[in-house]
């Protein structure tokens, strides 16, 4: 099984911060990475899909990059909204991994 | 408007089976292009993949849950199922449905259901 390990698992910044999260995949998983957002009490929402590309509708101030084993989720310029838990999931194989989430405080 | 609402018993006795449904909005179950997967949540833990069931049939479920999982489709319902058997207090968890664009994409996803397993 392809093991997803994200960090940090919680973080604190300030409004108009960059934010940075990290995910390491155990085996090479190529771009089949995603980002997720959930707030809480909703059901998560996609935000970044193949490693670096944007959903129609996520503002820009998100991104994703990354290839192989190593993958970046950034949030440039942060807001209040974006309050959440941020989840890695690989998709590189049939058998699907969540990383263990980042929870992001403000 | 594609829509997705998981249904579901609430509470479940320890060693019984749980069965959940997700409803689909019709004209939106059946596609060569898209797929049906299952994420639980335990309270206050993070997402757990369960399982993906794909237009010809076949699932493929998480290792640690493929004894005790299944996966079907009825297209005559609209509606993607979910059967795990054997509950302990460990499956107690809210239960997303979600559609995957092809690669494993989860993009659109129900509200979940609250399933808690207790005697």
């Amino acid at each position: 099984d392809i093991q997803m390990t994200q960090s940090p698992s919680s973080l604190s910044a300030s409004v108009g911060d960059r934010v940075t999260i990290t995910c390491q995949a155990s085996q090479d998983i190529r771009n089949y990475l995603n980002w997720y957002q959930q707030k809480p009490g909703k059901a998560p929402k996609l935000l970044i899909y193949d490693a670096s590309n944007l959903e129609t509708g996520v503002p820009s101030r998100f991104s994703g990059s990354g290839s192989g084993t190593h993958f970046s989720f950034t949030i440039n310029s942060l807001q209040p909204e974006d309050v959440a838990t941020y989840y890695c999931q690989q998709y590189d194989n049939l058998l699907y991994t969540f990383g263990q989430g980042t929870k992001l405080e403000i | 408007q594609l829509r997705v609402q998981e249904s579901g018993p609430g509470l479940v006795k320890p060693s019984e089976d749980l069965s959940l449904t997700c409803s689909v909005s019709p004209g939106f179950i059946s596609s060569s292009s898209y797929f049906w997967g299952w994420i639980r949540q335990p309270p206050g833990k993070g997402l757990e993949w369960i399982g993906n069931i794909y237009y010809d049939g076949k699932a493929y479920y998480n290792p640690s849950l493929n004894s005790r999982v299944s996966m079907s489709v009825d297209t005559s319902k609209s509606q993607v199922s979910l059967r795990v058997s054997s509950v302990t207090a460990a499956d107690t968890a809210l239960y997303y449905c979600a559609r995957l664009r092809p690669g494993g994409t989860f993009y659109f996803w129900g509200q979940g259901t609250l399933v808690i397993v207790s005697s």
